[in-house]
């Protein structure tokens, strides 16, 4: 079964809007963790932001957030303001259970085009 | 300098051939992995390694084998390539089970 899935194979923004990425998990563990990655053409893999199952509050690093619903088991990236620079794929991953488990599932990803 | 990386960058090989990827680091982590990327698919794990003598099978290991020469080294070989093991290769390293860090990623053709 799928366990990240991401329903927008493509999103287009205009510059300095914002814009919501979907990502939504399935698992029956309480402990779990949830990761979005940025890959620009050049190919890398970026992290950018880690939501963990037991966190109160919705993670923020700069212009990323990352609204997390888990009675909706969902977690959307917002990326506010955005610019021509944030033009990539995106990958939603969860990695579940306890610490010793490295089964972190990703997502198919969000190719985000940025309109100027 | 950057903390993962990966030799080579950009591999052709004919069906048949045994290759090697190597991965290193430098972030002191304790955890490495290996995963293969296609389109479409997002990333798969192969194998990862909690230390050098703890080396687990991820989700897509058939056909590959990895080696754990030290903290810092992991390297992954497909034994014999065949055309459907064409992928972007992506190393990465994570202190426990925390935030994985990947390298540049390594673009592999299999003739």
């Amino acid at each position: 079964a799928q366990k990240i899935t991401q329903t927008q194979p493509g999103m287009f923004v205009q510059e300095k809007e914002a814009v919501t990425l979907d990502c939504t998990y399935d698992t029956s563990d309480q402990s779990y963790g949830l990761f979005w990655y940025k890959q620009p053409s050049s190919g890398e893999m970026i992290f950018l932001i880690y939501q963990g199952s037991y966190d109160e509050q919705n993670a923020t690093e700069g212009r990323y957030s990352l609204n997390f619903q888990k009675a909706r088991k969902s977690a959307n990236l917002v990326i506010s303001a955005s610019q021509l620079g944030d033009s990539a794929m995106y990958f939603c991953a969860m990695r579940e259970g306890q610490i010793r488990n490295n089964d972190m599932r990703f997502g198919a990803g969000t190719r985000l085009t940025v309109k100027p | 300098d950057a903390d993962v990386t990966q030799t080579p960058r950009n591999r052709i090989t004919k069906t048949g051939k045994r290759i090697m990827l190597e991965c290193s680091q430098t972030k002191g982590h304790d955890r490495m992995y290996w995963y293969r990327q296609d389109p479409g698919l997002g990333l798969r794990l192969i194998y990862y390694s909690f230390d050098v003598k703890d080396i687990n099978k991820g989700e897509i290991s058939d056909g590959y084998s990895v080696s754990r020469q030290a903290q810092a080294k992991f390297s992954l070989s497909l034994e014999s390539a065949i055309p459907n093991q064409t992928a972007l290769y992506f190393c990465a390293t994570s202190r426990g089970g925390q935030t994985q860090y990947f390298g540049p990623g390594t673009r592999l053709l299999v003739l």
